[in-house]
């Protein structure tokens, strides 16, 4: 039972540089989501994907980009990365459907320096 | 826009009642949400209440909720150290499409023997 399994669940990254975040799903769910976490925020949405082939904004999308793969993968890219990014990354799956429940990943700490 | 606002820290002996109070926006949720996180890991479901009710309870947990005031409520009975974690107040904004969810900042529960 993986569940949501995200890579790298570390990494520290030079100001400018870019990194992949991986994050796949095995429950055959259909939406997918990012989120950031930083003390004293909360959680707060990147970008999410509620089926195959779509994406949309968050309440934080800049300086990120998203895609989705398939419906198994949900990758967010930093193109040149900031330390305003330093921060956890969750990934989140759910069906879509019913209550609404979020399955999420055991998260990736970056720190970008 | 969609705001979910909680206090951040609670402090109880072992034994006592908790209560985490959290207030919400969105009178068009349909689910309203508490998500725990214990350290380290990422955020799992802990209970729902369907936005028709005014009160779920589920073992030690008891969830209510006043519509009038947008005001959700976690009372947690005879607080165990195991309980010490982060508790995140959810919904689901009426104009976003899928199913991302929106989050407050978090309360911290922290209990001691």
């Amino acid at each position: 039972n993986a569940g949501v399994t995200q890579t790298p669940k570390f990494q520290v990254l030079k100001t400018g540089q870019s990194m992949t975040l991986q994050c796949a799903q095995d429950m055959n769910h259909n939406s997918m989501y990012w989120y950031r976490q930083d003390p004293g925020m909360g959680l707060r949405l990147i970008y999410y994907s509620a089926s195959e082939g779509t994406t949309d904004k968050g309440e934080v999308p800049n300086g990120y980009n998203v895609s989705r793969l398939n419906k198994r993968e949900f990758s967010l890219r930093l193109e040149s990365a900031a330390p305003s990014q330093t921060s956890v990354y969750f990934c989140a799956s759910s069906s879509g459907t019913g209550v609404g429940e979020l399955f999420f990943g055991e998260g990736s700490r970056l720190t970008v320096l | 826009g969609e705001d979910v606002e909680q206090s951040l820290f609670l402090s109880v002996r072992e034994g006592d009642s908790s209560v985490i109070n959290c207030t919400y926006t969105d009178s068009s949720s349909t689910y309203l949400y508490w998500y725990k996180q214990e350290p380290g890991a990422g955020l799992q479901l802990l209970t729902y209440i369907f936005s028709n009710m005014d009160m779920k309870q589920d073992q030690r947990l008891t969830v209510l909720l006043n519509k009038k005031d947008k005001h959700l409520s976690l009372r947690i009975a005879d607080t165990q150290t195991g309980d010490s974690a982060i508790y995140f107040c959810a919904e689901i904004p009426s104009n976003q499409a899928g199913t991302a969810l929106i989050f407050g900042k978090g309360t911290t529960l922290s209990v001691s023997s």
